[in-house]
């Protein structure tokens, strides 16, 4: 297995612009987690789907932010516009529905994002 | 609330043994995890201990689980420099599947 893929690896582009962010789950995972890392605030849960259904969005931190799961193997976060406050890597997670461990994430390497 | 504390800074010389250390303070915890964090890469997860076990080992890792005081602690046997990372303590929510993430120790192998 691949495991989660994030692309773009790296992401720089200027203050206003729309940035959107790709993410592939692992296959016949139904959880998929969007957070954001930053050295101040750590490691934050911006939202979370199941079944490609928004389950929690209540990390957004404001109306810039907007994530979708057309279908199960494929989820975007939107920022738009963006501003340098947003610099900070973003990672996407997966997790299967059962088994042990079932809340078990399952993390991608990180799409790092500088707003100029 | 939910709250998860892990120290910040941890330094030991190669083939000591380390112990990180975590407190969290969701008692309905169902699982608590241990990921590691390698410069510019991911979280790649390194343990997992169910609520009603107190201990765990994997290898060089051992993970000791005090629900009474609750406090997770992770032990690096025999730790080398590519032990060198970022460690997170992580406590799941009961049903909810959120993971509630410390803010990470960074572990420091002297030669």
């Amino acid at each position: 297995d691949a495991g989660v893929i994030q692309s773009p690896r790296h992401e720089v582009t200027e203050m206003g612009q729309e940035v959107t962010l790709r993410c592939k789950p692992i296959s016949g995972h139904d959880y998929l987690f969007w957070y954001r890392q930053t050295m101040m605030r750590g490691l934050e849960l911006l939202i979370y789907f199941n079944n490609n259904v928004p389950i929690d969005d209540s990390g957004m931190p404001e109306d810039r932010f907007s994530a979708k799961m057309p279908n199960a193997s494929f989820s975007t976060l939107k920022i738009q516009p963006s501003e340098p406050r947003d610099s900070a890597v973003y990672f996407c997670a997966s997790s299967p529905l059962a088994g042990a461990a079932r809340e078990t994430q399952y993390f991608g390497p990180g799409t790092r994002l500088l707003v100029l | 609330g939910e709250d998860v504390e892990q120290s910040l800074f941890l330094s030991v010389r190669e083939g000591d043994s380390s112990v990180i250390n975590c407190t969290y303070t969701d008692s309905s915890s169902t699982y608590l995890y241990w990921y590691k964090q390698e410069p510019g890469a991911g979280l790649q997860l390194l343990t997992y201990i169910f609520s009603n076990m107190d201990m765990k080992q994997d290898q060089r890792l051992t993970v000791l689980l005090n629900k009474k005081d609750k406090h997770l602690s992770l032990r690096i046997a025999d730790t080398q420099t590519g032990d060198s990372a970022i460690y997170f303590c992580a406590e799941s929510m009961d049903s909810s599947y959120k993971l509630i993430f410390g803010s990470g120790t960074r572990l420091l192998v002297r030669p």
